[in-house]
This record gives C-alpha cells, structure tokens and sequence, in this order.
C-alpha cells in the first residue's frame, strides 16, 4: 500500500492561531479524505479532497474553518483555522486507490491552549 | 446519510476465547465495508474487509459476516492474544469501489487479559 506521511506529527497551538497540516503520498491517488478524531472518539469525514477544485466537506464543516488544497494526486493540505480548545483533536489523512482499499497516515495531533 | 452502529462499546476476553463485534448500518445502498484495528496513539490500520457480494470472508484468525437484508454486519476474533487488544472500528461505504468515504461506527475497546 502507498506510503503516507503527515506533518507534523503534533503541535501546541495558542487560541485564535491557524495551523496546516500537510499529507504526502508516495504514489499518485485518485482520493484523498481529511478526519478528526477526536479524543476517545470514532472518526468523522471533514472532506474529500479533490484534486484541482474545491473540496467537497460534509455536513458540519465549512471552507472558511477547513479550507483544503490538493494541487495534485500525491498531496493535500487541511489548514485548521482561527482555532480554539474545541478544535484539539487528532487529524488524520487517508488515500485510496481505485479498487484498492483507504490507508490512513499516522495523524497529527492538535492541542490548542 | 448513512448512520452505522457498533456494540459493544467495550468488551473483555480472556486470551484463547473468541471476540465479536456487530455492527448495523442504515443506507441499503452501502456496498463495501472494511474493519479497523487502532492501537493507542497509532493510526487506524486496515484488518479485513467485506463487499456486498459476499457473505463472509476469512483471514487466518479474523472473519466477518455480512447480512445484507438485515444490514449488519460482524467481525470475529478466534483464539484471542494479548496483542489484539486494540479499538475496532467498523465502516461502511454508499459508492462503489473501495476509494470512497467512509462512515464510521462508534469503536469497540478489546481487552484480551491473561
């Protein structure tokens, strides 16, 4: 399966700041997905990314807040914005392949002060 | 959208016993569901999976079943160990093929004790 990494790892935010996390993929993927997870909880779909246009989001999350780029098929960014103790979470990029099942990175855990 | 339900929250075995996990989903247009293991701070890592079409699948000590008209479906740990101590998320998926989104169940906390 493709290799996925996700930076960073983990970070300390101050209240009102904003925060990217990056995904990068090995191999070309035609999906990619951005989760939260939130403490002692289950995963819950922020938004597909869509490679060359708008990101699709789920009910509950909206751009201004989670705004996504995917400039091509082995990268995606979720920026966490004007951030505040309810948004501290583990965030978690997955990819799937056509055909082939959805893989997850190692996730970066969020904690805001 | 599709809703999936997951019991138990959390269940304790002793190690050799078998586990089971159920779980139901509400979208009959669900056609694809895949299992995951999470151990404590580590990413959710793919176990099994199940597709429509099929009623159950086996991989050496782990097998799900599927009950389309129900809509649940079941993961089975055999011969428990230490090491499957873990939380299990179950998942469906409403597109075809497996590169869709996925919606989670609500997790199962595994303690498999000597």
């Amino acid at each position: 399966s493709a290799v996925i990494s996700q930076k960073p790892s983990r970070d300390i935010c101050q209240r009102g700041t904003s925060l990217t996390i990056q995904c990068q993929v090995d191999s070309q993927v035609t999906m990619m997905f951005w989760y939260r997870q939130q403490p002692g909880q289950s995963l819950t779909l922020i938004a597909t990314a869509n490679q060359g246009s708008e990101a699709t989001y789920e009910s509950g999350f909206v751009i201004d807040k989670f705004p996504i780029s995917r400039p091509n098929l082995t990268f995606s960014t979720l920026t966490v914005s004007n951030m505040s103790p309810e948004d501290s979470s583990i965030y978690l990029c997955s990819v799937g392949a056509r055909g082939q099942p959805q893989h997850f990175g190692d996730g970066t855990r969020l904690s805001i002060l | 959208g599709e809703n999936v339900e997951q019991h138990p929250s959390t269940l304790s075995v002793q190690e050799g016993d078998s586990a089971v996990i159920k779980c139901t989903y509400s979208d009959s247009a669900s056609n694809y569901f895949p299992w995951y293991k999470q151990e404590l701070g580590k990413r959710p890592q793919l176990i099994i999976d199940i597709r429509s079409n099929v009623g159950e699948k086996k991989d050496q000590r782990i097998a799900v079943t599927l009950n389309k008209t129900a809509k649940h479906f079941s993961l089975h740990i055999t011969e428990t160990q230490p090491e499957d101590s873990a939380v299990y998320f179950c998942a469906a998926s409403t597109n075809t093929g497996t590169a869709s989104k996925l919606t989670f169940g609500t997790g199962t906390r595994l303690q498999v004790t000597l």
